[in-house]
């Protein structure tokens, strides 16, 4: 499968611990987004990479929220000292420089209890 | 602020028959369009875009429409089938220093009944 793959699909955690998620983007694409999804809502714009530089992340949620692409292939979000509030789906996204269509992975869904 | 704004949660249309999904826009930069289905529990799949310097694009059954001046969009399916039924997403973007960040509405649940 060539598609974007996200690792966990699921993570249950408590308030206050730290996650990271991992994203594998489509291998040729040069463009890589997460979102975030929660109940009843659309997916919303976190931040941004273009290779490996992060070209937007005024709108990651709160200073807890980090992403990194190190190589300019994969990507990790991680949420530090998470919140109940925290609890959503997140979704990652990846585009060709070429075409503006995002294809997104399945998600990862973090419950903090 | 919402800039992309889907008003129906909900619709329900008898397989064979016409499904057409609402949009509507406020920011009069964004200049791409795309629609996206999703199952629960996965992640939305792209089935269509159309660039502002467009009015129509189709691909098989679904088609979208634009109209600039109204800030609208609507996604027809033609015919519809059970397996069409899903959450139904409009998405819009410009470019900024964000890439093509999409803008989504808050989707419409679709529902085709045999």
């Amino acid at each position: 499968d060539t598609g974007v793959s996200q690792d966990p699909r699921h993570k249950i955690t408590k308030r206050g611990q730290n996650v990271t998620f991992r994203c594998d983007p489509i291998s040729e694409h040069n463009r890589l987004y997460w979102y975030r999804q929660t109940l009843g809502q659309g997916p919303e714009f976190l931040t941004y990479f273009q290779n490996e530089a992060q070209l937007e992340k005024s709108r990651l949620l709160s200073d807890r929220f980090s992403a990194e692409r190190p190589k300019g292939s994969f990507s990790t979000l991680e949420i530090q000292r998470t919140e109940q509030g925290d609890s959503a789906m997140y979704l990652c996204a990846s585009s060709s420089l070429t075409y503006n269509e995002q294809f997104f992975g399945p998600g990862t869904r973090l419950t903090v209890l | 602020d919402q800039q992309v704004k889907q008003n129906s949660p909900s619709l329900s249309v008898q397989e064979g028959r016409i499904s057409i999904l609402n949009c509507d826009y406020t920011n009069s930069m964004f200049d791409y369009f795309l629609w996206y289905k999703k199952y629960p529990a996965e992640g939305p799949t792209f089935l269509i875009s159309i660039s502002s310097i467009k009015d129509k694009n189709e691909d098989g059954r679904f088609t979208v429409f634009l109209n600039k001046s109204a800030k609208h969009l609507s996604l027809h399916i033609v015919p519809s089938q059970p397996g069409d039924s899903a959450v139904y997403f409009c998405a819009a973007s410009e470019i900024t220093n964000s890439g093509y960040a999409l803008n989504f509405g808050k989707g419409t649940s679709l529902l085709v009944t045999p």
